[in-house]
């Protein structure tokens, strides 16, 4: 496989629910982010992993919780969550984080989209 | 303000044509700039990096980038039907906490080819 690879592609939960959003990537890459993307606003910045570690979390309820157990595979975890979370949720990763006002392109998984009942 | 605002379109153009998709963003400082292409239902493909002002061309595709004015547009030329789709402009920004800066993201802008 090539890419970055997300499962499931379609996940439907209640509010009460616990489930796992998983990604793959097989580009040798350091750098994983997770983004969220709602009808008609722009791709929102979740989490931000390098080398395993997480280098930002981008103001996220707690009921997102990510899990980078290493650099080729990055969760994440779903719990009691709310009706406003249903959207598109992708993850993306690059060679590195890049420098200040530089970065390496980003490439994206194909999504998990996520329905709250 | 919006930090990366696109008109969300649609634009309409017709098959064969020139297809021209426009970006301005906010931080005058960022030097990384990126069209991705996403279709409806898919994830983001990336087509298009550019890092210094001028034009960059790959194939149909053309990069135009003017950081004086702050905005960046993407040409498509002999626009076919399977280049509908919404266009996304990143623009690097803000700081990660850990090293680096984010991409921000445009809303993107809907083109429709019609035959």
């Amino acid at each position: 496989e090539t890419g970055v690879t997300q499962t499931p592609r379609h996940l439907v939960m209640g509010m009460t629910n616990k489930k796992s959003l998983k990604c793959e990537q097989h580009l040798g890459h350091n750098a994983m982010y997770w983004y969220k993307q709602s009808a008609k606003k722009p791709l929102e910045l979740m989490f931000v992993y390098s080398l395993e570690e997480r280098v930002e979390n981008n103001s996220v309820p707690s009921r997102f919780s990510p899990e980078c157990p290493n650099s080729s595979h990055l969760f994440l975890h779903l719990h009691t969550l709310q009706p406003e979370d249903s959207a598109l949720y992708l993850c993306a990763s690059s060679q590195d984080l890049g420098t200040d006002y530089s970065n390496q392109p980003q490439h994206f998984g194909d999504g998990t989209r996520l329905s709250i009942l | 303000q919006k930090e990366v605002e696109q008109n969300s379109g649609p634009l309409s153009v017709p098959e064969g044509a020139i297809a021209s998709l426009n970006c301005t963003y906010s931080d005058r400082g960022s030097q990384s700039f990126f069209w991705y292409r996403q279709y409806s239902g898919k994830s983001p493909e990336l087509i298009m990096s550019i890092y210094s002002n001028g034009d960059k061309e790959d194939g149909r595709f053309t990069a135009q980038l003017n950081k004086a004015s702050q905005y960046v547009s993407l040409l498509i030329r002999d626009s076919q039907p399977s280049d509908s789709a919404t266009y996304l402009c990143a623009v690097n920004g803000a700081r990660v906490t850990g090293g680096g800066n984010k991409l921000t993201f445009g809303t993107g802008t809907q083109l429709k080819v019609e035959l």
